[in-house]
């Protein structure tokens, strides 16, 4: 167990969609990361916040959207989602803003249909 | 950004030789460069990482090595186990700030028992 909590584990939804997605980093991490790994895809950063303020932004679609709340929680938003947003969604968390190593979620499956 | 090259995509050994997975960068700047395993279904896992400031580090069977100069770094395994089956990611940090993780594409090992 890393210590970063993903809810949830599993989720089904329509085209058209908006989904949220919960990350609790491990207790003391003030970095959170999000990631997304398409089916047999590598890891495509999304987004990096760091101690409430988002720090970098990769590759992330105007659909989505993140936050990171005062007791350090994250969350993604995808909104109009559509069938190519199924993928793996991970969120990892570090203590430092990088340059540490990146304890990862155990993931959130989303699918769209 | 961050350019991160990863190769092979597959890699298939017989157990007990030795596996070297391969990853260039783009940015000079780039100081920290872990990598990861993810079994299938599983959250990516730390195994080992090097900073710029060091050429090579070794932890029992696995070793990262580090070229500044041609901005390459490489993933040695030595003895191979079946359980080393899994699939592996080199990354980067970019700039001074680490404030991104840049994920190669990942490679596929397959260690034939």
């Amino acid at each position: 167990d890393s210590g970063v909590t993903q809810t949830p584990k599993h989720l089904i939804t329509a085209t058209g969609q908006r989904v949220t997605l919960r990350c609790s980093p491990r207790s003391g991490d003030l970095s959170v990361y999000w990631y997304q790994q398409s089916l047999d895809q590598g890891l495509q950063f999304l987004i990096q916040y760091y101690n409430g303020e988002e720090r970098a932004k990769g590759n992330i679609l105007e659909r989505f959207s993140a936050q990171q709340f005062p007791d350090l929680h994250s969350e993604l938003n995808l909104s109009s989602l559509e069938l190519g947003d199924s993928a793996l969604y991970f969120c990892a968390s570090s203590v430092l803003s990088g340059g540490t190593e990146a304890f990862f979620g155990q993931g959130t499956r989303l699918t769209v249909v | 950004g961050e350019n991160v090259e990863q190769h092979p995509s597959t890699l298939s050994v017989q157990e007990g030789d030795s596996a070297v997975i391969k990853c260039t960068y783009s940015d000079s700047a780039s100081n920290y460069f872990p990598w990861y395993k993810q079994e299938l279904g599983k959250r990516p896992q730390l195994i080992i990482d090097i900073r710029s400031n060091v050429g090579e580090k070794k932890d029992q069977r696995i070793a990262v090595t580090l070229n500044k100069t041609a901005k390459h770094f490489s993933l040695h395994i030595t003895e191979t186990q079946p359980e080393d089956s899994a699939v592996y990611f080199c990354a980067a940090s970019e700039g001074d700030n680490f404030n991104k993780f840049y994920f190669g594409s990942g490679t596929k090992l397959n260690v034939k028992p």
